[in-house]
Order: C-alpha cells, then structure tokens, then sequence
C-alpha cells in the first residue's frame, strides 16, 4: 500500500535497552523527520533528513540516532532507553522542503520505558 | 526562533455549536501555515493550509485565514459533529529548508 507505515504501533522496553523505531514511506519524498509528541510539548522534532546518506539533528536529538542507507527507510535508534523518552512517536515525509508543501505523518509508535 | 501558540484544551462543545480555535504565530521570513488534524489513535492529517496574507484554507466545513497583521490563523467551523473530536494542531512552515513548527495541540470533544 502507498504512504507512510511506521513499526512497531506499540512498544514497551526497559531503561537501558536499544531500541529501533521504523519509517517506510512509498512515494520516494526526499525529505523525511522524526517528531515526538508529548502533552504540554505538541509535536517537536528529534531528525531529519534531506535525502539518503543526509541527516541533520532538529529540536531535540540527545540520545537519539538516525540513519537513511536508502530513500524509502529512515530508521529511529535509541541507543539506551531512558523514562523520559516515553513517548509517542511520528514519522512524516515530505516532497521538497518549501514553505507551502505539507508534510505526510505515519500513524505514530506508542513507546513505553519502563 | 519560530513559534506557534494555541488556547489551551480541552475544548467540549455540544453538537452544531460554533467552534473557534485561536492560532497566532511567530515568524522570521513569510510562513505557510497549516492546521493538522490527530484523530484517536491516528497520525496527523492535514486539514487546510492557506500560503500568504489574506488566503482563506478551507474544508471539510473548517475556515482559517492568514492575518498577516495579527499573525494569526484561527480555525472556525460554524456547526461541529460528534465526528470531530479530534486533537487540532497549527503549524508554520518558513521557506530556506525550515522545518514544520507545531503548536501544542487543542483537543475538542464534541458531545450529543
């Protein structure tokens, strides 16, 4: 199916561990992010991403890493779990990188650290 | 830097009612500005857009227009339903490769 499908929709793990977010996106967009969204907060962006091999840090992106090896795929790493990365977790991509084109959200990963 | 600024939520309306969701906005350059939609347990949408002084964005029975001279982008809609109770999220976009900056979201519940 075409757009943008994030995995897992759910995830729970403890303090400490790796854990790794996908983001598969079919329309070829250039530009691809990674928002959390927490209450008091809206959305906030940790990565982006202007094309493969291409990534720059966005608000807030301690204690996370991004990679994109290919076009369609910008994977979420966090490389030893903290409590206060609990969060809801977005994907979006995006055709170019102008003032009025919108972006394109996945349906979000519920991540639980525990 | 950029910023966006919603009224605080819950906002409970009862069905037909008239909804106002206030939006202003601070920019460097000339922003578009969009409104997202977040149904239960579902990704943002986009609602309307509007891309310079004085556009109206418009659908699904939702208003907002671009007030360049208040830096605002309020969303209306004169008679809500039960279906759209949802989490509704402002957001500006600057042109130079800026990323999307989104308001804190206002969650609207609309009731019977």
């Amino acid at each position: 199916d075409a757009g943008i499908t994030q995995s897992p929709r759910y995830k729970i793990t403890e303090t400490g561990r790796q854990v790794t977010l996908m983001c598969h996106q079919t329309w070829s967009h250039s530009y691809m992010f990674w928002y959390r969204q927490d209450l008091g907060h809206g959305l906030r962006l940790i990565y982006y991403s202007a094309a493969a091999d291409i990534t720059d840090k966005g608000e807030v992106p301690d204690g996370y890493v991004v990679s994109r090896s290919k076009t369609e795929n910008f994977p979420l790493t966090l490389e030893s779990a903290t409590r206060s990365q609990t969060s809801v977790y977005f994907c979006a991509s995006s055709a170019f990188m102008v003032r009025e084109v919108e972006a394109f959200f996945g349906q979000g990963t519920r991540l639980t650290v525990v | 830097g950029d910023s966006v600024t919603q009224m605080e939520g819950p906002v409970t309306l009862s069905e037909e009612a008239f909804l106002t969701i206030n939006c202003t906005y601070t920019a460097t350059g000339y922003p578009s500005l969009f409104w997202y939609v977040q149904y239960p347990g579902e990704g943002l949408q986009l609602l309307l857009k509007a891309t310079k002084a004085d556009d109206k964005g418009s659908n699904k029975g939702f208003e907002a227009t671009y007030r360049k001279e208040t830096t605002s982008f309020h969303l209306e809609k004169g008679s809500v339903q039960v279906s759209d109770s949802a989490v509704y999220f402002c957001a500006l976009r600057t042109g130079g490769g800026n990323k999307l900056t989104f308001g804190t979201g206002t969650q609207l519940k609309v009731e019977l």
